[in-house]
């Protein structure tokens, strides 16, 4: 068990560009996550996964942002044409759901900067 | 909808001291309770978590939290700070949301400081 590993870890670009970042979540979790948490704030969920299926998303992912899962396995996240205001860290978490308790494990973020 | 309410920002115990972090949540149901520790520029780190059973929870690191239905709260201590215990602290509420997500809700954290 290796954790949930994101990658990069940062990443600057200007804005109007694409980004593209990666999760692996730990083998064997199906349950997948992705939050943002912006400075002086705690993270905010954005958008779920059960295997490939991308079951829910919040308000806050807007038409720019787009999520994938295949295979059930890693994930990315997509943000178009980035603005400043997705300057933040976009963390990912993953879990089992094998009991009604979903205690996720967090890896270390991908810190965003748009200039 | 539920909510999290972390009481104070920041927090400095000294070394030695009593550690007391202050979590109230709001929630329409028993929900499941959860704190996370994150250190400069890492991720979230699972402390402790309640779900049903003993009140009363045990974590790493000597932190421990107890569950108090009637007051809503969560709070999270540790009889004697270490200075790595110095670091971001996060509570949050998780529920099933009927989609099969059981998103969390995080508070807005507490900085934890330790004066040597």
């Amino acid at each position: 068990d290796t954790g949930v590993s994101q990658n990069p870890r940062h990443k600057i670009t200007k804005r109007g560009q694409n980004v593209t970042f990666r999760c692996d979540p730990i083998s064997e979790h199906n349950r997948l996550y992705w939050y943002r948490q912006t400075l002086g704030q705690g993270p905010e969920f954005l958008t779920y996964f059960q295997n490939e299926a991308q079951l829910e998303k919040s308000r806050l992912l807007s038409d720019r942002f787009s999520a994938e899962r295949p295979k059930g396995s890693f994930s990315t996240l997509e943000i178009q044409r980035t603005e400043q205001g997705d300057s933040a860290m976009y963390l990912c978490a993953s879990s089992l759901a094998s009991t009604h308790t979903d205690t996720q494990y967090f890896g270390p973020g991908t810190r965003l900067t748009v200039l | 909808a539920q909510s999290v309410t972390q009481l104070g920002s920041h927090v400095s115990v000294s070394e030695g001291a009593l550690v007391l972090l202050r979590c109230n949540y709001s929630s329409s149901v028993p929900p499941y309770l959860f704190w996370y520790v994150q250190y400069p520029n890492q991720g979230l780190q699972l402390l402790l978590k309640y779900t049903t059973g003993a009140t009363l929870v045990k974590g790493i690191n000597g932190f421990e939290a107890e569950f108090k239905k009637s007051e809503t709260s969560f709070h999270l201590t540790k009889p004697s700070a270490h200075m790595s215990d110095a670091a971001e602290y996060f509570c949050a509420v998780s529920l099933s949301s009927g989609a099969g997500s059981y998103q969390l809700t995080f508070g807005k954290g507490t900085k934890l400081s330790v004066i040597p």
